[in-house]
């Protein structure tokens, strides 16, 4: 079955450092989306691309986050410099250009900063 | 913003009763899809609703969406231990054309055998 896949799965490190994580979206798909899900706020937006051009990054604090799709096949998202209320899972997912298509999630990435 | 608020947040059941989650969204919505997030996974698509008043059945799941297109609810008849999860309702609202989707906090089902 294809997938979307993100790496990496889990990330440690120290406030401060630059994190990037990456999403490699089912081929053929042509929207991303980049949620994070903690306790607290459940799942939030952070990023939405179409066909690689940015639709709404609103969710997304813009002082350190920046969420890129370089080509059709990796997405970015990167926090620079990090900070620990950014522990959270950060989820990729893909879909078809459509309403009613579904969104299909990676495994996501587990990050927490000391 | 829209708003899809999601309740209860908790519940939890002895194996073979039923389990109800509610979703109630503060603007009209043109679809409402539903996951299903295990324990350590990743959500995972269930079905999805457009017309109002729709009912849908997948085995023991039973989903509906209201005759005004702002709320929808996820009944599971029965329940197992398979059943164990958070479930999500996500809500696109209307006339929007493209994928962005507002998730409820999720309802967290745990199950006794």
């Amino acid at each position: 079955d294809a997938r979307v896949t993100q790496t990496p799965r889990h990330k440690v490190t120290e406030m401060g450092q630059e994190v990037t994580m990456r999403c490699q979206p089912i081929l053929g798909h042509n929207t991303v989306f980049w949620y994070r899900q903690t306790m607290m706020q459940g799942l939030e937006l952070l990023a939405y691309f179409r066909n690689r051009a940015p639709l709404d990054d609103s969710g997304m604090p813009k002082d350190r986050f920046s969420a890129e799709m370089p080509d059709a096949t990796l997405a970015t998202l990167k926090i620079q410099p990090s900070e620990p209320r950014d522990s959270a899972v950060y989820f990729c997912a893909s879909g078809s250009q459509g309403a009613e298509q579904p969104q299909h999630f990676g495994d996501g990435t587990r990050l927490s900063i000391l | 913003g829209q708003q899809v608020m999601q309740i209860p947040q908790y519940q939890h059941v002895q194996e073979g009763e039923d389990f109800t989650t509610y979703c109630n969204s503060s603007t009209t919505l043109s679809n409402i899809q539903w996951y299903k997030q295990r324990p350590g996974g990743h959500p995972v698509f269930l079905i999805q609703l457009v017309k109002s008043g729709e009912v849908k059945k997948q085995k023991r799941l039973t989903f509906q969406f209201g005759e005004a297109k702002k709320n929808s609810s996820l009944h599971i008849t029965a329940t197992q231990t398979t059943d164990v999860g958070t479930y999500f309702c996500a809500g696109r609202a209307g006339g929007t054309s493209y994928g962005k989707l507002t998730f409820g906090q999720g309802t967290i089902l745990t199950v006794h055998p």
